[in-house]
């Protein structure tokens, strides 16, 4: 089965600054690539999602970037302010979209 | 979101108790997946179900079980074979890949 690896596992940045989270996937047959952020007692919430076709995807200051042949995508946020500040996990799954596979999670801690 | 609801938010159960925890949808979604969350980790599949009377086991089942009479609703039974079940239940609907969550229900042993 597919196996998602995620780091760093927390990440602490200063206001205003940019932060990357990393994940690698196993399985090449993954296409869609979603990533999450999830507040302290939270639900998950989706905040962008790239589909194996397409190398970026841009939204305000979010981006995420796959890369097929090395099987990594990241998350980018640029800016960040202290309400960024939560646990994102990142998530692969196949065509039939059946089972989607979670990294471990990030915690990221912006400081004002 | 808003269209995911699970219940209770809390739940306390004593050993050897079985317990049910509720997931509805109104999103008129055919996916829906149960997942359990623990403490500083990501989240692990316990089922999932593509259509109605159909349900899979995904890689933590053992100790739990499902059922999908109706579209909207998925609830999940927490079984005292289940011997550290404490955790945050998180529900899941999903179209087109996209995948939504419930508020989840924190269960805890006694």
């Amino acid at each position: 089965g597919e196996n998602v690896e995620q780091h760093p596992s927390t990440l602490s940045v200063q206001e205003g600054d940019s932060a990357v989270i990393k994940c690698t996937y196993s399985d090449s047959a993954s296409n869609y690539f979603p990533w999450y952020k999830q507040e302290l007692g939270k639900r998950p919430q989706l905040i962008i999602d790239i589909r194996s076709n397409v190398g970026e995807k841009k939204d305000q200051r979010i981006a995420v970037t796959l890369n097929k042949t090395a099987k990594h995508f990241s998350l980018h946020i640029t800016e960040t302010q202290p309400e960024d500040s939560a646990v994102y996990f990142c998530a692969a799954t196949g065509y039939n979209f059946n089972k989607f596979y979670f990294g471990s999670g990030t915690k990221l801690n912006v400081k004002p | 979101d808003g269209g995911i609801t699970q219940s209770p938010k809390y739940l306390f159960r004593k050993e050897g108790q079985n317990v049910t925890l509720s997931c509805e949808q109104n999103l008129n979604h055919d996916a829906m997946y149960w997942y359990r969350q623990d403490p500083g980790q990501g989240l692990r599949l316990i089922y999932y179900s593509q259509i109605v009377n159909d349900f899979q086991k995904g890689d933590i089942a053992e100790g739990y079980s499902v059922s999908r009479e109706k579209k909207e609703s998925f609830p999940l039974t927490v079984t005292s074979a289940q011997k550290n079940p404490t955790a945050f239940y998180l529900c899941a609907s999903s179209i087109r890949a996209k995948q939504f969550f419930g508020p989840g229900t924190r269960l805890t042993v006694l």
